[in-house]
């Protein structure tokens, strides 16, 4: 069955960096594009990032541009997110997903998330 | 920026049958934003509900149904039951790799 494991949270003084992880299985990992969601405390959902399936391309939110990277390592089945000059309002519960197959628009399975919190 | 707005909580009795809606501050959502829908009850992780505006999640009952409602994407939840007590995101694809989250409207069963 599919699992993503995030890890990689904690906290980190404003300015700081960080990368999280997400661990993918039961799904080949190349065939999918992946995704970067948060969650502020008592928040909604903000799309962060996107992968594409083939590494190809990324995207990202206006909020983390040129401060965030998304990346994968497919002979470890995992993806990541370097943070760099982190804010206050980067605390969130980070989540990763997949997309359901290349070229779909949805987020398929989540996995459970991981807390960052930004604070000196 | 791209706002997509949602009511932000709606009051359902149980057995009944509300509707949800997601739309662009400015502008009319269409098939092809692809809404996709989710579920998240406090402290979860999302969960998919809808996606491509109509198409149930694997085990999703038939209960939640999707369609375009006018300008905006809207959820049905028919037959309201207790645990659907729950916070509703959608999602609009605005193409280029780019996604908006609405709000999140947070419904209530009583």
């Amino acid at each position: 069955q599919v699992q993503l494991v995030e890890s990689g949270g904690g906290v980190v003084q404003p300015g700081g960096s960080l990368r999280l992880s997400c661990a993918a299985s039961g799904f080949t990992f190349s065939n999918c594009g992946l995704f970067w969601v948060r969650q502020a405390p008592g928040k909604g959902l903000e799309w962060v990032a996107f992968l594409q399936y083939d590494g190809s391309s990324e995207f990202y939110a206006d909020s983390v541009k040129g401060r965030f990277t998304i990346s994968r390592d497919t002979s470890k089945n995992t993806l990541y997110l370097q943070m760099n000059s982190l804010r206050g309002d980067d605390s969130a519960v980070y989540y990763c997903a997949k997309q359901q197959q290349a070229g779909s628009h949805h987020f398929d399975y989540w996995g459970q998330g991981t807390l960052l919190t930004v604070s000196s | 920026q791209t706002v997509v707005t949602q009511e932000p909580s709606f009051s359902v009795s149980p057995g009944g049958t509300v509707t949800l809606t997601c739309g662009f501050s400015s502008g009319s959502v269409s098939t092809n934003n692809y809404p996709s829908w989710y579920q998240q009850t406090p402290g979860q992780a999302p969960r998919t509900l809808i996606y491509n505006t109509n198409t149930r999640s694997s085990g999703v009952p038939d209960r939640f149904s999707g369609s375009v409602l006018g300008k905006k994407a809207a959820l049905t939840i028919t037959g309201a039951q207790a645990n659907d007590e729950s916070d509703y995101y959608c999602v609009l694809y605005l193409g280029s790799g780019i996604w908006v989250f609405g709000g999140g409207t947070k419904l209530t069963v009583l």
